[in-house]
């Protein structure tokens, strides 16, 4: 494979379970990043990770725990979250020193919380 | 001071038509300028890309336009075509950031044939 690669695609969950989101990069970045995407919103950048070190958490909920084993993969653990949380979740990747910070996404894990 | 703003929200263009989307911003620290283009069920991916010190940047069809003055940049899809409909988002990146990108909220065009 190459690319990034997210998944499940799709995941359904109630308020009081939990589940993982798992992205895999084979482009060998060294940073990665967590976005949300809701309609008719820019992207909202939640995590970024650089060389496996968290290096931004823009004031996210604590129902979100990301985990980053090392530079290739990506996690987002979702514990307790609610409706508002339904949305795209987009993992990119980039390779910093690199010449223009071209990000480069996945399709996505499309959540609904019910 | 942050906020990358995108205009319109979407737009219909007829085939063979020009499709323009403009972004204005007001941080003169920014110093990247790229588009995504993002299609239905994929993640957004980079279409072109311009810096502060040219005002035009062109690649086949699509073309930004940079006014450095009035803080501004746009798109134009030239002879659009329907497979350019798409959702297209602009960003604006400050050196030192982390890569971290402002993005503006996108445009959803349909072109239709």
């Amino acid at each position: 494979e190459t690319g990034v690669t997210q998944t499940p695609r799709h995941l359904v969950m109630g308020m009081t379970n939990k589940k993982s989101l798992k992205c895999e990069q084979h482009l060998g970045h060294n940073a990665m990043y967590w976005y949300k995407q809701s309609a008719k919103k820019p992207l909202e950048l939640m995590f970024v990770y650089n060389f496996k070190e968290q290096t931004e958490n823009n004031s996210v909920p604590s129902r979100f725990s990301p985990e980053c084993p090392n530079s290739s993969h990506l996690f987002l653990h979702l514990h307790t979250l609610q409706p508002e949380d339904s949305a795209l979740y987009l993992c990119a990747s980039t390779l910093t020193g690199g010449n223009t910070g071209e990000l480069f996404f996945g399709e996505g894990s499309r959540l609904t919380v019910l | 001071q942050q906020q990358v703003k995108q205009s319109p929200q979407s737009l219909i263009v007829q085939k063979g038509g020009i499709s323009i989307i403009n972004c204005a911003y007001e941080n003169t620290a920014f110093d990247y300028f790229p588009w995504y283009q993002q299609f239905p069920g994929k993640g957004p991916a980079l279409l072109i890309a311009i810096r502060p010190d040219v005002s035009e940047k062109k690649e086949g069809r699509f073309t930004i336009s940079f006014n450095k003055s009035a803080k501004q940049f746009s798109l134009h899809i030239m002879d659009s075509q329907p497979g350019d409909s798409a959702t297209y988002f602009c960003a604006a990146y400050i050196p030192g950031s982390n890569y971290q990108l402002i993005w503006g909220a996108g445009t959803k065009l349909i072109i239709k044939p």
